[in-house]
């Protein structure tokens, strides 16, 4: 069975703490997505990566980075949690342009 | 930059309606398009238009793409409570990326 896998379902951060999301995949995707998504704006994306240690800032990188070291794994990092970063965070997988995306389940983050 | 406009934003109806989803976009070099169900949990795939599918169908669901016009419509007939959902359309072009629009909030009432 196809696996898009989030390490967390609800995480609670105190501000200013680190913070990392982690997202592994085994349909061996070329491709991987974080997005944030929030009542209303639909998903947002953050940041992609289209092959290992290759990123590209999606239309809100500001206070974030990723990490794609290996290929099956790809990480959204909080340098500074804060508040407004309160939010459902989505991971996708997607095999190449003409194929579909999965999403991960989703990690709800809650920054106090 | 990619774009997406979704419409309407919410949308109720009741149990068997036939209801239309708008999604128009704005991509450098179109490679495809998408539409996601998404209850409360994450996504999930409903259909992929391409220069070469215009045209999807899966029982009460169906789709189709006008390239020219930069649109597509999702149409759901007999709707059921089930259906009830965010419906959300993607775009994807030359720049890799994948750019969902705001989506729609589709309500059934019995």
């Amino acid at each position: 069975d196809v696996k898009v896998t989030q390490s967390s379902r609800y995480l609670v951060k105190r501000t200013g703490e680190k913070v990392f999301l982690e997202c592994v995949q085994d349909m061996d995707h070329e491709n991987m997505f974080w997005y944030r998504q929030d009542p209303g704006l639909g998903l947002r994306l953050i940041y992609f990566s289209y092959d290992v240690k290759m990123k590209e800032k999606g239309d809100i990188p500001e206070g974030y980075s990723v990490s794609r070291e290996k290929k099956e794994r790809f990480s959204l990092i909080l340098e500074s949690a804060s508040t407004n970063q309160t939010s459902m965070y989505l991971c996708a997988g997607r095999t190449n342009m003409n194929t579909e995306a999965f999403f991960g389940q989703g990690t709800r983050l809650t920054v106090v | 930059e990619d774009k997406v406009v979704q419409s309407p934003l919410s949308l109720v109806v009741h149990e068997g309606d036939t209801v239309t989803l708008n999604c128009s976009y704005e991509v450098t070099n179109f490679r495809s398009l998408l539409w996601y169900k998404q209850e409360k949990k994450a996504p999930t795939f409903l259909f992929m238009l391409t220069s070469s599918g215009i045209e999807k169908k899966s029982g009460r669901l169906s789709s189709i793409l006008d390239k020219k016009e930069l649109f597509s419509i999702l149409n759901i007939t007999a709707t059921q409570t089930g259906d009830s959902a965010i419906y959300l359309c993607a775009v994807s072009g030359s720049a890799r990326q994948l750019t969902f629009g705001s989506g729609t909030q589709l309500t059934v009432l019995p």
